[in-house]
This record gives C-alpha cells, sequence and structure tokens, in this order.
C-alpha cells in the first residue's frame, strides 16, 4: 500500500523557514517523479514543486521560485521542501503527491498545516 | 499557463439523481486531464485520469469524458459519500500543472 506521510508543518512567523519532509513507502520511490501541491484554507489546489525521479530536474510555480526548494533523498524514501522567507499568504496545508510529468498525482499524503503569521 | 475553469461552482442533487461536472481548457491538454474528489478534511483522491480511465477502486457510477479543451465528470446515481469538492486537473502543459477552481456537490 502506497502511503507518504508529511511532517514538519507548524505556526512560524513572517520571513522564518521551515523544512517540510514527507516519508515514502509502499512503492519503489526511486522510480517516481515527487511533487507538493498546498491549499489555502478554504481554497482550491495549487501545484507548487517538482523533482524528478533522480533529482536532476526540479521546478517550482512563481509564487515560490526563489523561496521555496524543493529535494529527495532516494536512500531514505523521502522529499522535502524547504520554505524560506515565509509569508502570511504561504498558510496552507502542504501535500505531498506521487506524480508529475505527463502523470496525474495519483497518490497523496494526509498533509501538514503550515501557519505562518505573527 | 494553462487556466482550467470548472462550472457550475456549486451543484446542487438528490442522492441517486446524475451528476454533470464540467472543467475547460484555455488550450488544447490533448486527454492529459485528471479528475479528484476532496471530502471536508481529508486529501484530494484521483478518481479519472486521461480524461476517462477510472483510477484504481474507483466506482463504475463515476466516468470521465472529453479531449482538448472540454471534459466531463458524470456521476450516473449520486450516493452519500459522493457528496465533495471536485477538481479537474491538467498535465499536458507543464510546468506549472494546473487545477480548477473546483466544484461542490452538495445535498439538494
Amino acid at each position: 500500500e502506497v502511503q507518504l506521510v508529511e511532517s514538519g508543518g507548524t505556526l512560524v512567523r513572517p520571513g522564518g523557514s521551515l523544512r517540510l519532509s514527507c516519508a515514502a513507502s509502499g512503492f519503489t520511490f526511486i522510480t517516481y517523479e515527487m511533487s507538493w501541491v498546498r491549499q489555502a484554507p478554504g481554497k482550491g489546489l495549487e501545484w507548487l514543486s517538482y523533482i524528478s525521479s533522480s533529482g536532476s530536474t526540479i521546478y517550482h510555480a512563481d509564487s515560490v521560485k526563489g523561496r521555496f526548494t524543493i529535494s529527495r533523498d532516494n536512500a531514505k524514501d523521502s522529499l522535502f521542501l524547504q520554505m524560506n522567507s515565509l509569508r502570511v499568504e504561504d498558510t496552507a496545508i502542504y501535500y505531498c503527491v506521487k506524480g508529475g510529468s505527463y502523470w496525474p498525482f495519483d497518490y497523496w499524503g494526509q498533509g501538514t498545516l503550515v501557519t505562518v503569521s505573527s | 499557463e494553462i487556466v482550467m475553469t470548472q462550472s457550475p461552482a456549486t451543484l446542487s442533487v438528490s442522492p441517486g439523481e446524475r451528476a454533470t461536472l464540467s472543467c475547460r481548457a484555455s488550450q488544447s491538454v490533448s486527454s492529459n486531464l485528471a479528475w479528484y474528489q476532496q471530502k471536508p478534511g481529508q486529501a484530494p483522491r484521483l478518481l479519472i485520469y486521461a480524461a476517462s480511465t477510472r483510477a484504481t477502486g474507483v466506482p463504475a457510477r463515476f466516468s470521465g469524458s472529453g479531449s482538448g479543451t472540454e471534459f466531463i465528470l458524470t456521476i450516473s446515481s449520486l450516493q452519500s459519500e459522493d457528496f465533495a469538492v471536485y477538481y479537474c486537473q491538467q498535465y499536458n502543459n507543464w510546468p506549472p500543472w494546473t487545477f480548477g477552481q473546483g466544484t461542490k456537490v452538495e445535498i439538494k
């Protein structure tokens, strides 16, 4: 059974930093592309970041480019999102998602809540 | 960037009735279109991919159709567990991968 378990969400001050983690299991992590998707309170879904299976190709949404960095550790079946210069508008549930490129987001974690507030 | 537009924003349907949800892309996405279901407090779940292929475990009452810029998700006979928000998403032209704003299916 595919499982994606996010962690690291918390309350952080504007301008602060946070690192989200996602532990993957139930599939051969090293062979799959991964992404992060977020959902602000009461809003829709927003794709944030993509990383290829090897980690050699990375994309970020314009809204987070230069502030967020996606990475992965294939030896530990883990995905990460380093979030810097956080803004109030980054408040959202952050989902670790299996998929990307020409494939849908077929498995989602339960999400981790990031709240940016003073 | 491809903009995905869903209609209606809210659909009121009685249990047992048919629901038809629409999704339009600002330019062709071929058949690289997915539908997701999200219930309150839960993560989204993949329902349909490649415009018309049901994901594993998805009941046959869910069907998808369309290609290019116009897509439809049909729920043939609504069950109580189907009341949720539905999102379409294109994965043909990226980055970015883009979602529609969602259609809420509520009990009439």
